[in-house]
């Protein structure tokens, strides 16, 4: 199984107070990717990482940024949590050895709920 | 616009039986993959299957296999022999070569004992 560890795992927080979700891979994997799943939709990405310091947005990226500064960890932040954020976020890589060929590699997932 | 459609969101089937998920999509790309992953109660996401556009012949992996059908853009997952344990989601996905993937709305399914 690829090393990838999200955490926290499960949050509760307010609506207004910043969150911060971190993906961590031990896999030196190029590639990462942060995706929230909710029902009827699948996953949507939020934003992705093909680099150090290199992130671009995603289809849902609104309310959301992140930042990359090492290889191994991914940091998503929610700046001021709504409700509309509540969901259950993935982090996911790909691109071993600076190829990409196409398989991601998810983490197990941090399940956020804003009140 | 890319698409992936998933056109059932649920579904059941009984053990031992086979049981086949329809997926369709929409690329203008030549090259891309296909692929089937799996997502059990357990929310961890697990890779099912793959398929690279470029090859005409099906993938399979054990008791699971694809019909690919390139200039219909269908995609469809079939799983012999189920079992309890292939309970879960199944999300289809489309990766076209760059960091972007497509995947539909899921379909879930039920083995029944």
């Amino acid at each position: 199984d690829a090393g990838i560890t999200q955490s926290p795992r499960h949050k509760v927080t307010e609506t207004g107070t910043p969150v911060t979700l971190r993906c961590h891979q031990t896999e030196n994997h190029r590639y990462m990717y942060w995706y929230r799943q909710d029902p009827g939709h699948g996953l949507r990405l939020i934003h992705y990482s093909y680099g150090v310091k290199d992130t671009d947005k995603g289809e849902v990226s609104d309310g959301y940024s992140v930042s990359r500064s090492k290889t191994e960890d991914f940091l998503l932040t929610l700046e001021s949590a709504t409700s509309s954020q509540t969901s259950v976020y993935f982090c996911a890589i790909s691109g071993a050895e600076g190829g990409n060929t196409g398989e991601l590699f998810f983490g197990e997932g941090s399940r956020l709920t804003v009140l | 616009a890319q698409t992936v459609t998933q056109s059932q969101p649920e579904m059941s089937v009984q053990e031992a039986e086979t049981v086949t998920l329809s997926c369709t999509y929409d690329t203008s790309e030549n090259n891309y993959y296909l692929f089937w992953y799996k997502q059990p109660p357990s929310r961890q996401m697990i890779l099912v299957i793959r398929q690279e556009a470029y090859k005409q012949q099906n993938a399979t992996e054990n008791r699971f296999s694809v019909n690919f059908q390139k200039a219909a853009k269908s995609f469809s997952l079939k799983i012999s022999d189920s079992q309890l344990g292939d309970t879960a989601m199944y999300f289809c996905a489309l990766f076209r070569g760059t960091y972007k993937y497509i995947f539909g709305t899921g379909t879930r399914l039920k083995v029944l004992a």
